[in-house]
């Protein structure tokens, strides 16, 4: 199936500072979306972004669906000791039989230090 | 309250004894799908069904079977566990057949001896 390269896979950060993660691949989506997953609990969505080029915002959190349609990337402005997890892109791919499945990238794993 | 609930949360089994772990969902969606999370692998889909009565096989769909007889329900059978099946699986639904913004259950951790 298609891959997700999500980078960096890990990030230590001070509070306050900015977060900035992405996902490229290969091939080309029709959906992104970001996911947010907590120590013993199911991923959460976050953002979806349906459109090339479309850049959406859920409060302090900012995505971009990316030109080519191949990549994407989230940005998590004043980092909070909250904003501690995993986070995870995923690709949803249309094809003429109708939808692959979603994609996931490996994730990246937020770490914010006193 | 909209949510998917997954039992059991934990289970310890051995290898060879048939297992379900049963997904429900209370929001009427359409699609449902089944992954498992491994360190280092990240989340891979092992079954999905766009419908009742329809399935078809993920990236992972070997030494699983799954069942769409009712809308809100989608178990996940492991015949004969093996211990590679060692996982966090978590099922997945939403509103629309395409599987776009999917909702995730709390998952099942599941040990196979």
């Amino acid at each position: 199936g298609q891959q997700l390269n999500q980078s960096p896979q890990s990030m230590f950060i001070q509070e306050g500072e900015d977060v900035s993660m992405n996902c490229t691949s290969s091939s080309i989506f029709n959906t992104w979306l970001w996911y947010k997953q907590d120590p013993g609990e199911g991923p959460v969505l976050l953002i979806a972004l349906y459109k090339a080029g479309e850049l959406t915002s859920n409060g302090r959190l900012t995505a971009q669906f990316g030109i080519t349609r191949k990549d994407s990337f989230l940005n998590i402005s004043a980092s909070i000791p909250s904003d501690v997890g995993i986070y995870f892109c995923a690709g949803l791919m249309y094809s003429g039989g109708g939808a692959d499945g979603l994609t996931f990238g490996k994730g990246t794993h937020l770490i914010i230090q006193p | 309250e909209a949510q998917v609930t997954q039992n059991p949360r934990y289970l310890i089994t051995v290898t060879g004894k048939k297992l379900t772990v049963t997904c429900s969902q209370n929001m009427n969606h359409e699609y449902m799908s089944w992954y498992r999370q491994d360190p280092g692998l990240g989340l891979r889909q092992i079954y999905y069904s766009m419908n009742v009565e329809v399935t078809d096989k993920g990236d992972v769909p070997e030494g699983y079977k799954v069942s769409r007889k009712e809308k809100r329900n989608f178990p996940l059978i492991l015949e004969s566990p093996s211990p590679n099946q060692t996982s966090l699986y978590f099922c997945a639904s939403s509103i629309g057949q395409g599987g776009n913004e999917q909702y995730f259950g709390p998952g099942t951790r599941l040990t196979v001896t």
